[in-house]
């Protein structure tokens, strides 16, 4: 059963543009969730969160909404960069419990010249 | 500050051989994880350690897995015998008990493993 789920495993955006990732999620007890970024060769690395209470959290070019009536959030990353290009995983947990971590299945970003 | 270290970054076997893997936390961090992720899919928790305690194993296959962290430290995953199914990359992730909502989880670079 995936709990967190990225429907879109591959998207392409021209450089300076916006880039939107998307994530689902479907247990009700998620209440904060997470994007990584990973490069090839190389393990995820965190690159924004959100807590429930919120619906938008912004850090510089990279901007995270969430939706909790839909249970969706998405990663909006404007102006695109060419090291952008990389594979975003949408990450979500329950607090109060260890910062477990379910993941989802990852979006590969390809951001063209 | 030296990030997560693990060990080795490639390792090739048959099946129904044993295989180790070696991870080093970044100083100081107390929680250790344990992640497989096979191909096209995210990681997936294996096992978490608070010192030298597994306080979360659930999702590990205890007939062919095993883990540990003797001192708090470093840890070494085992499986044996390998599988085919055991092809994935695993990764090691350490955290500090800083407080708060969400403690990072730092990624080490993994470990593939190729079962053939």
């Amino acid at each position: 059963d995936q709990q967190v789920k990225q429907n879109s495993p591959s998207l392409s955006v021209q450089e300076g543009r916006i880039s939107i990732l998307n994530c689902d999620y479907t247990n009700s007890m998620f209440d904060y969730f997470l994007w990584y970024k990973k490069y090839p060769a190389e393990g995820p690395t965190f690159l924004i969160s959100i807590s429930s209470i919120k619906d938008k959290n912004e850090d510089g070019r990279f901007t995270v909404f969430l939706n909790k009536s839909a249970k969706h959030l998405s990663l909006h990353i404007v102006p695109s960069q060419p090291g952008d290009s990389a594979v975003y995983f949408c990450a979500a947990m329950e607090t109060g419990t260890a910062s477990k971590l379910t993941f989802g299945t990852g979006t590969r970003l390809q951001v063209t010249l | 500050e030296a990030g997560v270290v693990q060990s080795p970054r490639y390792k090739i076997i048959e099946k129904k051989q044993p295989v180790a893997f070696w991870c080093n936390p970044i100083s100081g961090h107390n929680t250790l994880y344990w992640y497989r992720q096979n191909l096209g899919q995210g990681p997936e928790l294996l096992i978490r350690y608070e010192n030298e305690e597994a306080v979360d194993d659930s999702q590990l296959p205890k007939d062919r897995f095993s883990a540990e962290r003797l001192k708090g430290v470093d840890s070494t995953l085992k499986i044996q015998p390998a599988e085919l199914g055991d092809s994935a990359v695993y990764l090691c992730a350490s955290s500090s008990q800083a407080g708060g909502l969400y403690n990072e989880q730092f990624f080490g670079p993994g470990t593939r493993l190729t079962v053939l």
